[in-house]
């Protein structure tokens, strides 16, 4: 069965630090991976996608960016952190042509002092 | 452009009692539709979805809904509503092209005792 792994699962850094949040998918290859961020009380922004390894479109402009280094591994990245960086973080999966299911990771709560 | 719109921010019902989440959606095609829950601090859990066919959906923990195309509509529901219910229901469209979905803002549910 498919598994999807993030860490860490709750960071606290400072304005100005350096960002990397890895997610990891088991059982399935060439999967389709997505980024997204989740605001305190609001819905989920997708910020990148990926379906293949170095293919990365990016949704909106930030302050971020994504890696996918290898067929299972999606990184998300920044190198200065902004407190309007702060939120959860979700990964997820999908099978391609599977009809658009995803499937969640567990988050990354990421707090900016 | 694809949207889905969960005209209710916040539900409360009564432990026992019946449950009904709304979700809009706008899409020119028959569109891929998804009913995510999310307990707090988790990531997102597929309840149910539709594709194509019978336009009444079974999902787990005894949910279901009903694809309506008259109405754009795609509404959750189940029929005796438990403590362990309460949690954020958000409610996708998908176009099974590139697998990228589109998210509600959600609906979060409370449940009284």
């Amino acid at each position: 069965s498919q598994t999807i792994h993030q860490w860490p699962a709750t960071l606290v850094q400072p304005v100005g630090s350096p960002l990397s949040l890895e997610c990891t998918v088991e059982g399935t290859s060439n999967p389709n991976l997505y980024w997204y961020r989740q605001a305190a009380g609001r819905g989920l922004q997708l910020l990148f996608y990926s379906v293949g390894i170095g293919q990365i479109s990016s949704e909106v402009p930030q302050n971020l960016s994504a890696s996918r280094p290898q067929d299972r591994q999606f990184i998300l990245s920044s190198k200065k952190l902004l407190l309007s960086d702060s939120g959860f973080y979700l990964c997820a999966w999908s099978v391609k042509a599977g009809g658009d299911t995803q499937y969640f990771g567990p988050g990354t709560r990421l707090t900016v002092l | 452009a694809q949207s889905v719109t969960q005209p209710d921010i916040h539900i409360t019902v009564s432990e026992g009692a019946s449950l009904e989440l709304r979700c809009n959606y706008s899409y020119g095609a028959t569109p891929y539709l998804f009913w995510y829950v999310q307990s707090p601090g988790q990531g997102l859990q597929l309840l149910l979805k539709y594709f194509s066919g019978d336009t009444l959906v079974q999902g787990i923990k005894g949910f279901e809904a009903e694809f309506k195309r008259s109405q754009s509509s795609f509404n959750l529901r189940k029929p005796s509503v438990h403590w362990s219910d309460a949690a954020e229901y958000f409610c996708a469209v998908g176009d099974n092209q590139g697998g990228k979905l589109i998210f509600g803002q959600g609906t979060e549910l409370s449940v009284k005792p």
